[in-house]
């Protein structure tokens, strides 16, 4: 099946700072989605780019599909960004079944 | 807010109750799924469903048995089920166009499971 890789595994950043994540899949595919998990569990939906750039106040993602691989960028960061932040993609085609990386843990500290 | 409503939001339960964990999505969506969130793994689909019928259907054992109603709710019954099995269990919906490998999900905030 398809593979998804996440990096880093922990961050640590001081509020204020940038970051950029990223998610590298192994075979071609139709949708990348990006989700943050806050600490109390819920998952929510940052980004849904199968190629290209999209951007959502200080976040912004990109999306090279003939390089599998998608960043996630986190500017100006703030103590609410901290949490799980995961990649995921169809795990084949046709596929309702998301195949998801092991995730980002994100830390903002004051 | 995503939309997606999950009840209760924590669990326990002994090995032997039956209990039952509930989704509602108010978006107007047409597909419902269970994943399955335990520590130190990635998230795992459990179910789909499309228009109140199974469209895929992992390897679950049984005595976790889903049911939807209509395409705005979603239940997963549990029995006799096993202290491995205690993990975050998460709903979520998306527009379902019928190909499935396109599908934007929506999250509910999930059900924390303890199982004693």
């Amino acid at each position: 099946g398809i593979q998804v890789e996440q990096s880093p595994p922990d961050l640590i950043l001081q509020e204020g700072a940038n970051s950029t994540l990223r998610c590298n899949f192994s075979d071609s595919v139709n949708n990348l989605q990006w989700f943050h998990q806050n600490p109390w569990g819920q998952l929510i939906n940052l980004f849904y780019i199968p190629s290209g750039t999209k951007q959502n106040g200080r976040l912004s993602a990109t999306t090279v599909a003939t390089e599998r691989y998608s960043l996630l960028y986190i500017s100006s960061s703030q103590t609410t960004d901290s949490g799980v932040y995961f990649c995921a993609v169809p795990s084949g085609a046709g596929s309702y079944q998301l195949t998801f990386g092991k995730g980002t843990k994100l830390s903002v500290i004051p | 807010e995503t939309g997606v409503t999950q009840t209760p939001r924590h669990l326990v339960m002994g090995m032997t109750n039956k209990k039952s964990l509930k989704c509602e999505q108010h978006l107007g969506h047409n597909a419902m799924y269970w994943y399955k969130q335990s520590a130190k793994k990635p998230l795992e689909l459990m179910f789909v469903y499309s228009l109140e019928e199974r469209v895929e259907n992992n390897s679950v054992p049984s005595r976790f048995s889903p049911e939807c109603p209509n395409s705005s709710h979603l239940f997963l019954h549990l029995h006799t089920l096993q202290p491995e099995d205690s993990a975050l269990y998460l709903c979520a919906s998306s527009q379902d166009s019928s190909r499935g490998d396109n599908e934007k999900l929506f999250f509910g905030s999930g059900t924390q499971l303890s199982v004693l």
